[in-house]
């Protein structure tokens, strides 16, 4: 079944704080971690990807960590805008019945607020 | 750079007929994959697919529905004797060179079933 899963599928947050999205997996044996952000209506947007070589990885303004101790990864925006309300989803790259493949968390909503 | 192209964005279907997907992927890329959404949640895998192979359709269900890719042309996702349940949103995702590497997402088809 599914491995991934979000501890908060909803977030508001103010306009110019930081936002932390969570994310746990429980497939130990994956090794490549993608946030994706969906706006209303579009298709999912890559954001950032981590392999599990690394516990953290910084873009633009977003940063992702991954503590493959606990199964957790975390994608960090700073200094939040209108612009990021959106769902973000976290996707994992897993065994599921034999087979290698990207597995989609629930997603957590993101609200900014003005 | 021409992203993930999928067609049409939107397709209303009665009870009883066929849809058909299309999806063109980034110049370059030769493997595709076809996920299904439901509102609300994330993306659910479907098929995984190389020019003129089927690699991984653990996703697909067993009847109505079914991939293709051909040497020319783009993926086709076929869901004959479509009912209700069948109502969602279809993306198709590529990639450069296989698993491990990253999806660009198209922007989907929504699908629905009268």
């Amino acid at each position: 079944g599914e491995s991934v899963g979000l501890h908060l599928p909803t977030l508001s947050v103010q306009e110019g704080d930081n936002s932390i999205i969570n994310c746990a997996y429980s497939n130990s044996a994956s090794d490549y971690f993608i946030w994706y952000k969906q706006e209303s209506g579009k298709g999912p947007q890559f954001i950032i990807d981590i392999r599990s070589n690394m516990d953290k990885r910084q873009g633009q303004r977003v940063t992702v960590l991954l503590n493959k101790t606990v199964k957790h990864l975390s994608l960090q925006i700073a200094a939040t805008q209108p612009g990021d309300s959106a769902v973000y989803f976290c996707a994992e790259m897993g065994i599921i019945q034999g087979a290698q493949k990207l597995v989609f968390g629930q997603g957590t909503r993101l609200t900014i607020n003005p | 750079n021409a992203g993930v192209m999928q067609n049409p964005r939107h397709l209303v279907r009665r009870r009883g007929q066929e849809a058909r997907l299309r999806c063109s992927p980034m110049k370059g890329h030769s493997h595709v994959y076809w996920y299904r959404q439901l509102p609300e949640e994330g993306l659910k895998f479907m098929v995984y697919l190389q020019k003129e192979n089927i690699i991984d359709e653990s996703g697909m269900p067993k009847e109505r529905f079914s991939a293709e890719f051909p040497k020319e042309g783009p993926s086709i996702l076929r869901i004959q004797q479509v009912v209700r349940g069948d109502s969602a949103a279809y993306f198709c995702a590529s990639s450069p060179s296989g698993l491990g590497e990253t999806q660009y997402f198209g922007p989907g088809t929504r699908l629905l079933v009268l």
